[in-house]
């Protein structure tokens, strides 16, 4: 059983549109992290969230963890072919020294 | 140096070889983690090291998988008698730990993998 689930796994939008992708799990976390990974390359930090019911925004993207603390979701506004990648979220389902663990990810793809 | 180093960059090898990859985290960042990514796949878990010390080995695929890790600092991943199926992207990654907040992962760009 994937202790982290992300939906969809893929998605193909035209720029300018919006989206959000999920991230879900029957586990309560800590914390979460989102991650976006470019080809060739490894995954790069976006954000970690912390408080129940938190939302971040980063310029476009939205995050928002849950309040029960058991998934998030990322909403991009406006979308840009420089968003297109691989998101993934990541946890770790215990506070302190456990391994960071990872859900599938969503391929995104914007086009132009 | 700045980032976590990964070599090689690329490997190509016989089925039946062994192969070693090596990850070198960033100074200072105590846990260590190892990843597989398959082609468009997720990352899958493989071992954790806190220190020297891997408190959790239970994403290794099997026991031709073994890794190492000396001095706090540079980690060996280890594949026996490797066959088709270990093909992938072998990802490194290295934080720093902390009582509660899940402190950022930095990855490296990883080792491609191919058995032929």
């Amino acid at each position: 059983t994937q202790l982290l689930e992300q939906s969809p796994q893929f998605l193909s939008i035209q720029e300018g549109e919006n989206l959000t992708v999920y991230c879900n799990s029957s586990s309560v976390f800590s914390s979460l992290q989102w991650y976006r990974q470019e080809p060739g390359e490894g995954p790069v930090l976006l954000v970690t969230v912390v408080t129940g019911g938190e939302v971040k925004k980063l310029k476009r993207l939205t995050f928002q963890f849950g309040d029960a603390r058991k998934d998030s979701s990322l909403h991009i506004t406006a979308a840009q072919p420089g968003d297109t990648g691989l998101y993934l979220c990541a946890g770790a389902p215990n506070s302190g020294n456990t391994p960071l663990v990872f859900g599938k990810g969503t391929r995104l793809s914007v086009i132009a | 140096g700045a980032g976590v180093s990964q070599s090689p960059s690329n490997k190509v090898t016989e089925k039946g070889k062994d192969v070693e990859l090596r990850c070198d985290p960033i100074s200072g960042h105590t846990a260590l983690y190892w990843y597989r990514q398959s082609l468009g796949q997720g990352l899958e878990f493989l071992i954790y090291f806190q220190g020297n010390s891997a408190p959790d080995k239970s994403g290794l695929p099997s026991d031709r998988f073994s890794a190492e890790r000396t001095g706090g600092s540079v980690s060996t991943l280890t594949i026996q008698r490797t066959q088709q199926e270990d093909s992938a992207v072998y990802l490194c990654a290295s934080s720093l730990e902390t009582a509660y907040l899940l402190p950022p992962a930095f990855f490296g760009q990883g080792t491609r993998l191919t058995v032929v």
